[in-house]
């Protein structure tokens, strides 16, 4: 069965340093997401993505977020300088149709840890 | 923007029992409606969703309901297995969008 893979499981930096949370969704799906989710609170949308470009994001994704498609396969979500707010699971999705009316298969996520 | 409350937050019944959970959204334009299972260390899986123009639906031991005039739906999962314990996310999204607004989850513990 076709899944999305997410790398790495688990990220610890440091204040201030930049990370780059690595997805490869599934093959011919067209639509790309991230998600987040800070411990014990609800899963938050950040952004989706479309044809090589950004459909629509959230407050949360602000100047320090951005995410690319720098080939056929990945997706990136790239923090500039992280904050300890910004420790979290991050999850990636992915669909085939437009917006989340079709199934969006998830990533197992990456916890993201700053310290 | 959307706004999904969900109850109980932690759910706990025995083995062979039924589980029910539920949500309610604030969006009268929301118009889809899954419900995920995340098992520890792994991400949301859909294990049902419903469309609003529908009232109910089932598949095997799980049942999913829609109430659209009192923007509420409900998770039913009948004879519980040990294997049915983990998180249960509901979620709403709106047929303009691309984002789900989740609700803050359901852990369920089933008893053996």
């Amino acid at each position: 069965e076709p899944e999305v893979t997410q790398t790495p499981s688990h990220q610890v930096t440091q204040m201030g340093q930049e990370v780059i949370l690595r997805c490869v969704p599934i093959s011919n799906h067209l639509y790309f997401y991230w998600y987040r989710q800070i411990l014990g609170q609800k899963v938050e949308f950040l952004v989706s993505f479309y044809n090589n470009e950004i459909s629509e994001k959230s407050e949360i994704f602000d100047d320090q977020f951005s995410v690319e498609r720098p080939d056929g396969s990945n997706f990136t979500l790239k923090i500039r300088s992280t904050k300890l707010e910004d420790s979290a699971m991050y999850f990636c999705a992915s669909n085939f149709g437009g917006g989340m009316n079709t199934e969006a298969f998830f990533g197992q996520g990456t916890r993201l840890t700053v310290v | 923007g959307e706004n999904v409350e969900q109850h109980p937050s932690t759910l706990s019944v025995q083995e062979g029992d039924s589980a029910v959970i539920k949500c309610t959204y604030s969006d009268s334009a929301s118009n889809y409606f899954p419900w995920y299972k995340q098992e520890l260390g792994k991400g949301p899986q859909l294990i049902i969703d419903i469309r609003s123009n529908v009232g109910e639906k089932k598949d095997q031991r799980i049942a999913v309901t829609l109430n659209k005039t009192a923007k509420h739906f409900s998770l039913h999962i009948t004879e519980t297995q040990p294997e049915d314990s983990a998180v249960y996310f509901c979620a709403a999204i709106g047929n303009t969008g691309n984002q789900f607004y989740f609700g803050t989850g359901t852990s369920l513990t089933v008893i053996p």
